[in-house]
């Protein structure tokens, strides 16, 4: 098994642009969740998503923040506008059954918003 | 809310001492907890859990409940432990602390 598969590696973009961030989890992985790494903040849970429901969204900062599950293959995290303060990396996890066996997580995407 | 509170965000320790990274979480219940790593351009990934009670990389973390506590340990630190360490707790979802960057000093 490849992993987690989330592309691209690296985005930079202009400040107002759409960015859609990617992910691939691992198969029969049931859980699929988007974290957000900032040097201040660390690690923050944006969204899981459970069998391709959105479960808990609490940690969307913002309308401008969406994400979609639309199979148990692919799921994409996207930003519309974006802004500087949206610069971070963001990795993309899967689990089999909801974190007993622990997290797989991806290489994340690094985006820098200018 | 489910809290994990990791105080140091930078620590450095020489080469060949003892390493202590801490971690306290908010208490509930029996929490299940985990430690992460992220090497150097590297993916997280974990590192230990303490239902298991193993000894990853020379690293243990014993739960404590009374201080609510799941500090992480290496009796002697080496070079390629340089890395990102976070604390993670379980509840529905995995909570992390705001990590702890680790230098081992040659």
């Amino acid at each position: 098994d490849a992993g987690v598969i989330q592309s691209p590696r690296h985005e930079v973009t202009e400040m107002g642009q759409e960015v859609t961030l990617r992910c691939k989890p691992i198969s029969g992985h049931d859980y699929l969740f988007w974290y957000r790494q900032t040097m201040m903040r660390g690690l923050e849970l944006l969204i899981y998503f459970n069998n391709n429901v959105p479960i808990d969204d609490s940690g969307m900062p913002e309308d401008r923040f969406s994400a979609k599950m639309p199979n148990a293959s692919f799921s994409t995290l996207k930003i519309q506008p974006s802004e500087p303060r949206d610069s971070a990396v963001y990795f993309c996890a899967s689990s089999p059954d909801g974190g007993g066996e622990g997290y797989t997580f991806g290489s994340g995407t690094r985006l820098t918003v200018v | 809310a489910q809290r994990v509170t990791q105080p140091e965000k930078l620590l450095s320790v020489f080469k060949g001492a003892p390493v202590e990274l801490k971690c306290n979480y908010s208490y509930s219940g029996s929490p299940e907890l985990f430690w992460y790593v992220q090497y150097s351009r590297q993916r997280l990934q974990l590192l230990l859990r303490h239902i298991s009670r193993e000894s990853i990389k020379g690293f243990t973390a014993d739960l404590n409940k009374g201080e609510t506590s799941f500090h992480l340990k290496k009796p002697f630190a080496q070079e390629e432990d340089s890395a990102m360490y976070y604390c993670a707790r379980l509840n529905e979802k995995l909570t992390f602390g705001t990590g702890t960057r680790l230098t081992i000093i040659p």
